[in-house]
């Protein structure tokens, strides 16, 4: 069975914070994704990634970078967490090159920053 | 304007109904997929279409490429099916990476 697993699902952090989001897949998929949702603007790509040490910017990278030094994992790291990023934080992944593929999302983490 | 637009936002319906949310996009695509999305989270995606039309158990899902158009029908809606329904497009760049846009999704809310 498909899964994609993420390390937190509810975590609290304060303005300024070194904050980490880890992302774990055991389908050997080579592309992975991190989203955030909010309310009245659905799924937005923060980055993305289709192989090991590769990592391209999504729509709305600023205040964010990724990490994947293993094919199963991939960490997004806020350097410096601000009350704006308070968001759910959906990582996905996908077989590579695949045009008409599903993605498999994860359980998603509820961020609160104070 | 959204590149992927969904209606209604919010759906209230009383159990059995028949639901139908639909889903436009602006844009070239390979293929458009309708998730569930439950309270909590977690997303699964239910159908990913390309053309014509889809069916699993209750839900059918349908596609008019000429029109830039998709549906998705319950039918004998029950309860559980109160989840949020978001729509999502794979935009037909050439490209080799899977990247989607969505839809602000349709909140449906059955009522027994």
């Amino acid at each position: 069975d498909v899964k994609v697993t993420q390390s937190s699902r509810y975590l609290v952090k304060r303005t300024g914070e070194k904050v980490f989001l880890e992302c774990v897949q055991d389908m050997d998929h080579e592309n992975m994704f991190w989203y955030r949702q909010d309310p009245g603007l659905g799924l937005r790509l923060i980055y993305f990634s289709y192989d090991v040490k590769m990592k391209e910017k999504g729509d709305i990278p600023e205040g964010y970078s990724v990490s994947r030094e293993k094919k199963e994992r991939f960490s997004l790291i806020l350097e410096s967490a601000s009350t704006n990023q308070t968001s759910m934080y959906l990582c996905a992944s996908s077989p590579h090159t695949a045009y008409q593929e599903t993605q498999y999302f994860g359980p998603g983490t509820r961020l609160l920053v104070l | 304007k959204n590149e992927v637009e969904q209606s209604p936002q919010n759906l209230t319906a009383q159990e059995g109904e028949f639901i139908t949310i639909n889903c436009s996009y602006s844009v070239g695509i390979s293929a458009l997929h309708w998730l569930q999305q439950h309270p909590g989270g977690g997303i699964v995606s239910l159908f990913m279409l390309s053309s014509g039309k889809k069916k699993h158990g209750r839900l059918i899902a349908t596609i008019n490429i000429q029109e830039k158009h998709s549906s998705l029908h319950i039918t004998a809606s029950h309860p559980r099916d109160s989840a949020v329904y978001i729509c999502a497009v794979r935009s037909w760049d050439g490209g080799a990476t899977n990247k989607l846009i969505f839809g602000t999704g349709t909140l449906l809310a059955v009522q027994p």
